[in-house]
């Protein structure tokens, strides 16, 4: 099974951009990398996917390199309510997900 | 739309009994997915169910079972209950569809403590 790989943790101060770092080097040609986010007590909730190009939504940017090993969650401008754990995920077989340990982010006011 | 809901919120059992957990799908979706969550980690794979059959299972034994009603809702039942079985089990609904892929929306979760 291909595997994500994220750092645990990380900080960012209120209102600067954060950039969220995946590695997938053994990524195939059809699986999604999909990203989620778990805000304490709560269950996960999506943030944004893509397959080859870069994606944008209301929540964040998706990077994606050319060679799809890698990618990058970008939240533009960080809130307290950001903080959370990220899930960066590869998609199999349509809707079964294998989560890692994800990355921790503290947001600093 | 009161999005995903799961029953109990909490509970409590001790070894060697036996459990079931409940969860509603968003209102439209027909395919329910059952997650493991240990404390510090990240959620792991149960099974997922559709059209009322187990359509993928993730590596947890056979005292791990399910089942989906007509009406899409779902019940993951444990047998046996071990000490490691303590942990948040949460529950998540989609639209399985023809396009290769679906968000998953999660529900809260039912926090099972074994003692």
């Amino acid at each position: 099974d291909a595997k994500t790989t994220q750092p645990n943790s990380m900080e960012s101060n209120e209102e600067e951009p954060v950039h969220l770092p995946c590695n997938h080097s053994t990524i195939s040609g059809t699986d999604y990398i999909h990203w989620y986010r778990q805000l304490p007590s709560q269950g996960p909730e999506y943030v944004i996917h893509g397959l080859t190009s870069n994606v944008n939504n209301r929540m964040a940017s998706l990077a994606i390199a050319e060679d799809r090993k890698s990618s990058t969650l970008i939240l533009h401008r960080a809130t307290l309510r950001d903080a959370a754990v990220y899930y960066c995920i590869l998609q199999y077989n349509n809707n079964d997900m294998r989560f890692g340990a994800g990355t921790r982010l503290t947001v600093k006011p | 739309d009161a999005g995903v809901t799961q029953s109990p919120t909490h509970l409590i059992k001790t070894r060697g009994q036996q459990v079931t957990l409940r969860c509603s799908p968003k209102s439209g979706h027909d395919t329910v997915s059952w997650y493991q969550q240990a404390l510090g980690q990240g959620p792991q794979f149960i099974f997922q169910y559709y059209e009322e059959e187990e359509r993928q299972r993730g590596n947890f034994p056979d005292r791990f079972s399910g089942h989906q009603f007509p009406n899409y809702s779902s019940e993951l039942n444990v047998n046996a209950l071990w000490l490691g079985d303590s942990a948040l089990y949460l529950c998540a609904s989609s639209l399985l569809a023809a396009r290769a892929y679906n968000e998953q929306f999660f529900g809260p979760g039912t926090r099972l403590t074994v003692l």
